[in-house]
């Protein structure tokens, strides 16, 4: 089983839409979790941590369920600007082994369409 | 703004030449990675240092690769020799905090092509 699993998409959603997608983790002892954002030929950026209570950031809302092992990302009102793919990061901390325990997913693609 | 510098951005080269990537992390970040993306793989784990130490490059393939951090604002990356599957994008990161905490900056990357 992969460590941190992303439905790769692409997911193709209106404008205006709303979109979920979940990444699965599969270490029950991670720490913490975290959406990175990366644009087209540009590097990933922190999009937002999740954090176990959720949190919402605009238009965004991201969840975490432990018990599951999962964590989600809502896009409310979605724009063309959206488009990106969504990396899941998951910290597994010292048992992770490398990376400061940092695992990421492969990403799932969203294509926001007019 | 402070962002990670990488050089050079493009780079193509024919099999079997030497390819050395550089890295400046932000000034003050003391854990640098280095990664390497793939449309089929995603983004791999190549190596990191602490505070210039190698603490893992478990990712790397010894034979050809090695990673260099001379002194606290330079890293680096050789492939030698390079070949045509070692064609991808090289990302450099660093951050400030170890452990759970501590957002990742990326560098723009460096777009390696070997014929």
């Amino acid at each position: 089983r992969k460590e941190v699993e992303q439905d790769p998409g692409p997911f193709n959603v209106p404008e205006g839409a709303t979109v979920a997608f979940n990444c699965t983790y599969s270490n029950s002892a991670s720490q913490s979790f975290f959406w990175y954002r990366q644009d087209c030929r540009k590097e990933p950026k922190l999009l937002m941590s999740v954090y176990s209570s959720g949190n919402e950031d605009g238009r965004f809302t991201a969840q975490l369920n432990r018990a599951s092992q999962y964590i989600s990302l809502l896009i409310r009102d979605s724009k063309l600007s959206d488009s990106a793919t969504y990396l899941c990061v998951v910290n597994m901390g010292w048992e992770g082994g490398g990376a400061d325990g940092l695992t990421f997913g492969k990403g799932t693609h969203l294509i926001i369409q007019p | 703004d402070a962002r990670v510098t990488q050089t050079p951005r493009h780079k193509v080269t024919e099999m079997g030449q030497e390819v050395t990537m550089r890295c400046q992390p932000i000034l003050g970040h003391n854990t640098v990675f280095w990664y390497r993306q793939t449309m089929m793989q995603g983004l791999e784990l190549l190596a990191y240092f602490r505070n210039r130490a190698p603490l893992d490059d478990s990712g790397m393939p010894k034979d050809r690769f090695s990673a260099e951090m001379p002194d606290a604002t330079l890293a680096t990356l050789k492939i030698q020799p390079s070949e045509p599957r070692d064609s991808a994008v090289y990302f450099c990161a660093s951050r400030r905090l170890a452990g759970a905490t501590g957002e990742l900056f990326f560098g723009e990357g460096s777009r390696l092509t070997v014929l």
